[in-house]
């Protein structure tokens, strides 16, 4: 069965530091995702990606988050300089199309010290 | 906007009880519901959806939820559980137009006991 598959599950980064978090959507979806969920909170949108361009993001993803889709493969999550509150569980998701429901992969942990 | 609201942070039950997870949503256009499960260490999955039709939706493993117009609810049930049913489930909603992100309620913990 097809899944989508992030890497790495577990990231520590320092404070200030970029971290790239991966994900392997499945291959013919179009709509791509990225949520986050800090511990004990509710899973957040930040962004979704379509036609290789950012179609909406939340008033969480700033300057500092970017995406990209940089092959017919990948799509990564940049976080240009970490701060300590950026420490959640990170998902990504994709959708085959409008109307079907979103997958989501395991998730990359990511630890701010 | 749309809001997901999940008053039951944690609802222990023993092995082959019935249970109801309560979801209440808020929303000015019409949306599509779900609910995800996420198994300890696992990543969300999908368990069942309500997009048109049939108000009563119900998945492979016996859980079943019921969209409720009237009262802007979508509870999931499921008449006796297992132990392997203990999981974090995740209420959500997304609008039927747009790039439907998903909005998700604060989840509930079931926890299942012998």
């Amino acid at each position: 069965e097809p899944e989508v598959t992030q890497t790495p599950s577990h990231q520590v980064t320092q404070m200030g530091q970029e971290v790239i978090l991966r994900c392997v959507p499945i291959s013919n979806h179009l709509y791509f995702y990225w949520y986050r969920q800090i511990l004990g909170q509710k899973v957040e949108f930040l962004v979704s990606f379509y036609n290789n361009e950012i179609s909406e993001k939340s008033e969480i993803f700033d300057d500092q988050f970017s995406v990209e889709r940089p092959d017919g493969s990948n799509f990564t999550l940049k976080i240009r300089s970490t701060k300590l509150e950026d420490s959640a569980m990170y998902f990504c998701a994709s959708r085959a199309e409008m109307n079907t429901e979103a997958f989501f992969g395991q998730g990359t942990r990511l630890t701010v010290v | 906007a749309q809001s997901v609201t999940q008053l039951d942070s944690q609802v222990p039950v023993f092995e082959e009880a019935p249970v109801e997870l309560r979801c209440n949503y808020s929303s000015s256009v019409s949306v599509y519901l779900f609910w995800y499960v996420q198994y300890p260490n696992q990543g969300l999955q999908l368990l069942l959806k309500y997009l048109s039709g049939s108000t009563l939706v119900e998945s492979i493993n016996g859980f079943e939820a019921e969209f409720n117009k009237s009262q802007t609810s979508f509870h999931l049930r499921k008449p006796s559980v297992h132990i392997s049913d203990t999981a974090e489930y995740f209420c959500a909603v997304t609008q039927i137009t747009g790039f439907q992100k998903l909005v998700f309620g604060t989840g509930t913990r079931l926890l299942v006991s012998p």
